[in-house]
């Protein structure tokens, strides 16, 4: 069966670095996300992203994330100025239509920690 | 917004217990209710699905009705095994955003031999 497919699985970065978190979702999907888990919490909605664009985004979501598709298989999530607290685990998913009406297939998560 | 709200865990249960984690929502419209699963270290996998009032969905012994009139979507499982230990999410799409999941807090299961 697909699936979603996530690297790297532990990213470790010093605050204030850059770090870009890689996803391959689902061939024939057309929906992306991304979501992350601080530990212990609830899973949060950052970004969804369809015909290259955002869609819709979170308050988490602010300048220091971004979202990019530069080719056809790959969708990455950008954080430009890493923080303390977001250390978390980022989960990426997809979909073949819209959420209300096709299921989400989640990667395996990228656990980001930053010191 | 949209909400989803679930019981407060840790759940820990006999193997051949019946299980049952309440999920109630709060959503504008006609949501898509989910039930999704985390086992340890992997990401989250759809355990079943209801797109409408009074549908049941049901995977793997599981069971939730999607009850429009309590707005609740309460999973149930008649007799768990230790198999199923793992923390299980609540969901809905559609309410006021169709373009993405919002999840409740998650409820973690650990179940006994």
């Amino acid at each position: 069966e697909p699936e979603v497919t996530q690297t790297p699985s532990h990213q470790v970065t010093q605050m204030g670095q850059e770090v870009i978190l890689r996803c391959v979702p689902i061939s024939n999907h057309l929906y992306f996300y991304w979501y992350r888990q601080i530990l212990g919490q609830k899973v949060e909605f950052l970004v969804s992203f369809y015909n290259n664009e955002i869609s819709e985004k979170s308050e988490i979501f602010d300048d220091q994330f971004s979202v990019e598709r530069p080719d056809g298989s790959n969708f990455t999530l950008k954080i430009r100025s890493t923080k303390l607290e977001d250390s978390a685990m980022y989960f990426c998913a997809s979909s073949e239509f819209s959420a209300r009406n096709s299921p989400l297939h989640f990667g395996n998560g990228t656990r980001l920690t930053v010191t | 917004g949209d909400s989803v709200t679930q019981m407060e865990g840790p759940v820990t249960l006999s193997e051949e217990a019946f299980l049952t984690i309440n999920c109630t929502y709060t959503a504008t419209g006609y949501p898509s209710l989910f039930w999704y699963v985390q086992y340890p270290g992997e990401g989250l996998q759809l355990l079943l699905k209801a797109t409408k009032a009074d549908d049941k969905g049901s995977n793997k012994g599981f069971e939730a009705t999607y009850r429009k009139e309590t707005t609740s979507f309460h999973l149930e499982k008649g007799s768990v095994q230790v198999s199923d230990s793992a923390v299980y999410f609540c969901a809905l799409a559609g309410g006021t955003s169709y373009g993405k999941l919002t999840f409740g807090q998650g409820t973690i299961l650990t179940v006994h031999p």
